[in-house]
């Protein structure tokens, strides 16, 4: 079955030290997002590729990157975790044409 | 900007009907979408309104206004299952498929 897949699932961190989350999406979409949800809240919007055209939000810090290598592949790396980037990660992707979006598993992300 | 407001909570009984809102103030409007959400799991994808109307999809339909910038998700017979976060998203003109999420309501069905 196509799909978003994201790995680690579960992921923890040592205050300070990078830790990268991976995306893979095999549904062929051109376009990927990474989200940052915490508990009860909206799932917030750090980044998004249209194709190869990497769009930031305003308010996503310097400390969060992404790097997309391929259609297939996205990645979040975050450079220096803080305890208030603990949080789950979600991977989405969708087209241009079809607008709604196919979510990952999501990573939960624990920093120690 | 997008501003979107959503009830926190709603619990609502098994085999009943329950209606869930949404309201929104956005820049600009391309459609809204319904997420259903189960604890510690993923957003899936419920409907997609970008006419104002209601789109009827089984047990669950969507309705959308777009001059009251308002939209309810019906939820018919509900089962033990629904018991769910309920996101509203606006997406944006400008971007294909970027959209806004609401913080989500949380229904829970009692038997």
């Amino acid at each position: 079955d196509a799909m978003v897949i994201q790995n680690p699932r579960y992921q923890v961190t040592q205050f300070g030290k990078p830790v990268t989350l991976s995306c893979s999406q095999t549904l062929n979409h051109n376009v990927m997002y990474w989200y940052q949800q915490k508990s009860s809240q909206a799932p917030k919007l750090l980044f998004h590729y249209y194709d190869k055209d990497f769009n930031n939000e305003a308010d996503t810090p310097d400390n969060f990157q992404s790097r997309r290598p391929n259609t297939s592949f996205c990645f979040l790396d975050i450079r220096s975790p803080g305890l208030g980037d603990a949080a789950m990660y979600l991977c989405a992707t969708s087209t241009s044409t079809v607008f709604e979006q196919y979510f990952g598993p999501g990573t939960r992300l624990t920093v120690t | 900007g997008q501003n979107i407001d959503q009830p926190t909570e709603m619990t609502a009984t098994e085999g009943a009907i329950v209606q869930i809102n949404c309201t929104y103030q956005t820049s600009g409007f391309n459609g809204l979408f319904w997420y259903q959400q189960h604890a510690g799991e993923a957003p899936t994808f419920l409907s997609y309104n970008v006419l104002d109307g209601l789109e009827e999809k089984g047990r669950f339909s969507s309705f959308l206004s777009r001059s009251k910038g308002y939209s309810y998700l019906l939820l018919k017979e509900l089962q033990m299952k629904d018991s769910a976060s309920y996101l509203c998203a606006v997406r944006s003109p400008t971007n294909a498929g970027k959209s806004t999420f609401g913080d989500g309501t949380t229904l829970t069905v009692k038997p």
